[in-house]
């Protein structure tokens, strides 16, 4: 079982409209959650990080952590198509080490 | 303040062939990562090193060597590639553990 799960899309969202990207991960100790954005042929840049239960906001996007279903979630508001990207979910089970997701590849359709 | 770089950006490989992939940052940070990035799998750990002079073996580490030179350097060496190491390469450092990770802009690595 991978340690962290993604649906690998693409998903499709029309512009203005909220996208959901969803995340599920095995470790039920795992301590921190990120959500990185990747364009294509381009490196990972991090957008938004979670450590405690709920949710946590920061302009349009929003991550949403449930540690009792080991689950995690990225909503943009307002999407762009400027927010076409492929979006990564990690984990940190345990000391340094990060787990990626396969990525969740998002279009917004203008 | 250039963040992490990396050398080189593109390569081409015959197997059997070596090389070292070098990777250096500017941000004073302990903790540097080597990921390799395939369709599909995503993002894999080969090595990592959470400070100057420890390495430690990731997800992926067999066929890689790795040294950290200093606080600021961490090398990734192919002694005798093969064609299932083509693939994206990334540096990465962070502060701390669960800090921001800052990735470097990538080695595409092909082996012939």
């Amino acid at each position: 079982q991978k340690e962290v799960e993604q649906n690998s899309g693409p998903l499709s969202v029309p512009e203005g409209a909220i996208a959901s990207l969803n995340c599920t991960y095995s470790d039920r100790g795992s301590q921190s959650f990120f959500w990185y954005r990747q364009y294509s042929g381009k490196s990972p840049e991090l957008i938004m990080f979670i450590y405690s239960n709920g949710d946590k906001e920061d302009g349009r996007f929003t991550a949403q952590l449930n540690k009792a279903s080991q689950y995690v979630s990225l909503l943009i508001r307002d999407s762009q198509p400027s927010d076409s990207a492929t979006y990564l979910c990690a984990v940190t089970p345990f000391g340094n080490q990060f787990y990626f997701g396969t990525g969740t590849s998002l279009t917004v359709i203008p | 303040n250039a963040g992490v770089t990396q050398t080189p950006k593109f390569q081409v490989l015959k197997t059997g062939q070596s090389m070292t992939l070098q990777c250096a940052q500017d941000m004073n940070h302990n903790s540097m990562y080597w990921y390799r990035q395939d369709p599909g799998m995503g993002l894999r750990l080969i090595y990592y090193s959470a400070s100057e002079g420890t390495t430690d073996k990731g997800e992926v580490p067999n066929g890689y060597n790795v040294s950290r030179l200093n606080k600021r350097e961490f090398s990734l060496r192919l002694e005798s590639a093969a064609p299932s190491q083509t693939s994206v390469y990334f540096c990465v450092s962070s502060g701390t553990g669960t800090d921001t990770q800052y990735f470097g802009p990538g080695t595409r690595l092909t082996v012939l």
